[in-house]
């Protein structure tokens, strides 16, 4: 039973360019969260998918964006990279938005 | 007052010790409510969710205390590899009636022999 997947593992951009990441759910879920989490930080929730809709958003400016595809998958974009969205992005998937979630392994964001 | 709260440690314990980490939120009206673990430049693994009447597992327990707005996580006999991050979730009610997923900032444990 395959787990959560994200790509890239890694990825290094420059300020003002523009990322998509991308993430797999755990099999027989079908809502995908995505997590901003800066080093000693707790990950901070950025937004929730459900049925190909954002169902839940955090503090988050509309730099960042996303999508959920039929398929239940997901991807999460940032805008305008400032320094300041280096860090790892978390990808968590659920059978329901208040349930359990599950990881992926993150995608570890460099901007320079 | 920070939503989700947890010391952040580090607690350092010699194997075989007895350890309790407690969360505090903000919100009563918030539910469901997890303990994570995070290992260094590792993704969160869910350890357990809380129930209000209390739920163990093998050397873990876990509570919640409504009326005081804060969970805890208690680790009985620690082993070396019990040594991580521990996160607390909440999924934290907000104003227009959603919920959002809250974690805390993690507890630092440090077991040693």
């Amino acid at each position: 039973d395959a787990g959560v997947t994200q790509s890239p593992t890694h990825l290094i951009k420059t300020r003002g360019q523009q990322v998509t990441l991308r993430c797999s759910p755990k099999s027989g879920h079908d809502t995908v969260s995505w997590y901003q989490q800066a080093l000693g930080q707790g990950p901070q929730f950025i937004f929730q998918y459900y049925e190909e809709e954002e169902r839940q958003r955090g503090n988050f400016p509309d730099r960042f964006s996303g999508h959920q595809f039929p398929n239940y998958s997901s991807e999460l974009n940032v805008n305008a990279l400032l320094l300041g969205d280096s860090a790892l992005y978390l990808c968590a998937s659920s059978s329901s938005g208040l349930g359990e979630q599950y990881f992926g392994p993150g995608t570890r964001l460099t901007v320079t | 007052r920070k939503e989700v709260e947890q010391d952040p440690g580090p607690f350092n314990v010699p194997e075989g010790a007895t350890v309790a980490f407690n969360c505090t939120y903000s919100n009563s009206a918030s539910q469901s409510f997890f303990w994570y673990r995070q290992d260094c430049r590792k993704e969160p693994k869910l350890l357990m969710s809380v129930y209000s009447s209390g739920n163990e597992d093998g050397r873990f327990t876990a509570q919640l205390n409504r009326a005081s707005q804060y969970i805890s996580l208690l680790i009985r006999d620690s082993k070396l590899s019990d040594s991580a991050t521990y996160l607390c979730v909440v999924n934290l009610h907000i104003t227009g009636g959603s919920y959002i997923p809250t974690f805390g900032r993690g507890t630092s444990l440090i077991v040693h022999p």
